[in-house]
């Protein structure tokens, strides 16, 4: 089944303790991003990964680092965690045809809350 | 980035079609506009996308007004498991990322 993994799906921290959420998908995808949801602000990207060892800054990307070291997998790291990181965050990949998008799928979300 | 507008919220009865609606004046001649669902606790799903002609596929109907100024998306036949936020978005270019830059949808409510 293809499908974009996400792991913690919650997970609570303090302020300062450094953190990753894992994203993996299986469907040999190219393209990866990282989202952030917040009420009233709908989904903003953070990074995105174009592919093996490129990657580039979204609209939000303070606060945030992403690695892509393998193509199935993008974490998502944060360094020094602050309260207004806490959102739902999802993890999204897609196939690249033509130059144009191919169907975005996305992972089932972290939410995380920072103390 | 282009636009779009969508109202916040909509009822519909169970089993009869939803036309939701979209505006995006501002479109650019290679924008596709694309819709993604979320359903409650989950990330958001591709429904369709189109570029100029109107689309089909199991799940919906894209049609795509001549001006491409406004679009709809049709659910042919609700059913309690369509309620959801839908999202029109217009996707974009920017050196090769294509970006789907979401705003807050529209809440679709089914009622039995």
């Amino acid at each position: 089944e293809a499908q974009v993994t996400q792991n913690p799906r919650y997970l609570i921290t303090v302020t300062g303790k450094k953190l990753t959420v894992t994203c993996s998908q299986n469907m040999n995808h190219e393209y990866m991003s990282w989202y952030r949801q917040d009420p009233g602000l709908g989904l903003r990207q953070i990074y995105y990964s174009m592919n093996v060892e490129v990657t580039d800054k979204g609209d939000v990307p303070e606060g945030y680092k992403v690695s892509r070291k393998e193509k199935r997998n993008f974490p998502l790291i944060l360094e020094s965690p602050s309260p207004n990181q806490t959102s739902l965050y999802f993890c999204a990949s897609r196939g690249w045809t033509s130059g144009r998008t191919d169907t975005q799928y996305f992972g089932p979300g972290t939410r995380l809350t920072v103390l | 980035d282009a636009k779009t507008t969508q109202p916040n919220s909509m009822e519909s009865n169970e089993e009869e079609p939803v036309h939701l609606p979209c505006n995006h004046s501002t479109i650019s001649g290679t924008d596709y506009i694309h819709w993604y669902r979320q359903l409650p606790s989950q990330g958001p799903e591709y429904v369709i996308h189109g570029l100029t002609s109107n689309v089909n596929n199991r799940m919906a109907s894209l049609a795509i007004a001549e001006d491409r100024k406004s679009s709809t998306l049709i659910l042919h036949r609700a059913t309690l498991r369509d309620a959801a936020v839908y999202y029109c978005i217009l996707s974009w270019t920017n050196f090769g990322n294509e970006k789907l830059t979401f705003g807050t949808g529209t809440r679709l409510t089914i009622i039995p």
